[in-house]
């Protein structure tokens, strides 16, 4: 069965630094989204990215966070200079149509900012 | 008033109990109703959705949609020890291709043998 792969799964990094989180969708998807997950906290959109663009992004996808498509394959996530406040688990998301209610989720990836 | 609440639980029932599980909304614009599971350190699974009003049945899952009461319901008839997992519910307005999902904090259920 196709999935959604993540890596790595956890990321342990110190303040201030660059992370990037990376994601393979299933291979014939067209639509991709970050979701993070605070813990104790509900899912919360970040970004859609569709045909090498964003298409939509939260209040939280400010500019420390980007999004790059590099080659067919992958879809990564990058926070800048990363925050406290950016522990979380990443969850990236794909679907064919770009209908939400068949977006496949990856195992996530648990970001621990020091 | 949130968009989106579900009661965090924990839930806890014996093996064979019907499970009803639910959330509230307040954003009228809403009009797909998902059902996720998700288990310990996974990503989040979808069960069911349905579009607009009305009900759905999978196997031993049921959804129930009622916009005038902006209220949805997931049961789980006959529930066994592997459906103990987080369900969370999502829901999104339609506008477009690129919908966002709006999730609920999860409901943690645990089916005791």
């Amino acid at each position: 069965e196709p999935e959604v792969t993540q890596t790595p799964s956890h990321q342990v990094t110190q303040m201030g630094q660059e992370v990037i989180l990376r994601c393979v969708p299933i291979s014939n998807h067209l639509y991709f989204y970050w979701y993070r997950q605070i813990l104790g906290q509900k899912v919360e959109f970040l970004v859609s990215f569709y045909n090498n663009e964003i298409s939509e992004k939260s209040e939280i996808f400010d500019d420390q966070f980007s999004v790059e498509r590099p080659d067919g394959s992958n879809f990564t996530l990058k926070i800048r200079s990363t925050k406290l406040e950016d522990s979380a688990m990443y969850f990236c998301a794909s679907s064919q149509q770009g209908a939400a209610t068949e977006a496949f989720f990856g195992q996530g990836t648990r970001l621990t900012v020091v | 008033q949130k968009e989106v609440e579900q009661d965090p639980g924990p839930l806890s029932v014996p093996e064979g109990a019907i499970v009803s599980l639910n959330c509230t909304y307040s954003n009228s614009a809403f009009q797909y109703f998902m059902w996720y599971r998700q288990y310990s350190r996974k990503g989040p699974e979808l069960l069911m959705y349905t579009y607009s009003s009305g009900n759905k049945e999978d196997g031993r899952f049921t959804a129930q949609v009622d916009k005038s009461s902006k209220y949805i319901s997931l049961f789980i008839r006959d529930s066994q020890p592997s459906d103990s997992a987080t369900y969370l519910c999502a829901m999104s307005a339609g506008a477009g291709n690129n919908r966002k999902l709006i999730w609920g904090l999860g409901t943690s259920l645990a089916v005791n043998p």
